[in-house]
């Protein structure tokens, strides 16, 4: 497996309370993904990374941002977490964008009471 | 919003049965790729197919691309409890982006 380490792996928090979600990578990949995944959706874009400080949304950024400061880490944060974000969050690498495979992490378990 | 759609949702087969799931598009797609989660894991790249009417193959997968780009298929020949997951196709949003999921086709397997 690509190296991509997702932090916390599961995580129980409160309605109102600020959550960041971690992704290390070790493959100096370009891009990176943050998708969630619930039943009956698939796998939706939340946003994503192709650089350094480079950052675009993608279908349901509402209620999230996202910050790179260095290749390795992309951080997924939500300002005031609710309970619709109740979702599995997967992280994604790629080396050149979307013509190029992607892999993912292990997924990070998120439940907002 | 999701510009593929994925047919069937859910597919149970005994196996040995074959099984093929569709993805369709409203609109001609650059590129498309294939993945593959197990149950309670993350998506794995399958394939990816980026050629008119291109077909692949990978031991009892066969993955189509149609001719005007719009859809693609996999079908699995005499399946095995070890196919047992959901498959996802992605299409590629632009060049360079990011990949948008159709909602996966999710297969159980009976022996």
């Amino acid at each position: 497996d690509a190296g991509i380490t997702q932090s916390p792996r599961h995580k129980v928090t409160e309605t109102g309370t600020p959550v960041t979600l971690r992704c290390h990578q070790t493959e100096n990949h370009r891009y990176m993904y943050w998708y969630r995944q619930d039943p009956g959706h698939g796998l939706r874009l939340i946003h994503y990374s192709y650089g350094v400080k480079d950052t675009d949304k993608g279908e349901v950024s509402d209620g999230y941002s996202v910050s790179r400061s260095k290749t390795e880490d992309f951080l997924l944060t939500l300002e005031s977490a609710t309970s619709s974000q109740t979702s599995v969050y997967f992280c994604a690498i790629s080396e050149s964008g979307s013509d190029t495979e992607a892999f993912f992490g292990q997924g990070t378990r998120l439940t907002v009471v | 919003g999701q510009q593929v759609m994925q047919i069937p949702q859910y597919q149970h087969v005994q196996e040995g049965e074959d099984f093929t799931t569709y993805c369709n598009s409203s609109t001609t797609l650059s590129t498309i790729q294939w993945y593959k989660q197990r149950p309670g894991g993350h998506p794995v790249f399958l394939i990816q197919l980026v050629k008119s009417g291109e077909v692949k193959k990978q031991k009892r997968l066969t993955f189509q691309f149609g001719e005007a780009k719009k859809n693609s298929s996999l079908h699995i020949t005499a399946t095995q409890t070890t196919d047992v997951g959901t498959y996802f196709c992605a299409e590629v949003l632009q060049a360079g982006t990011a990949l948008i999921f159709g909602k996966g086709t999710t297969l159980s397997v009976s022996s």
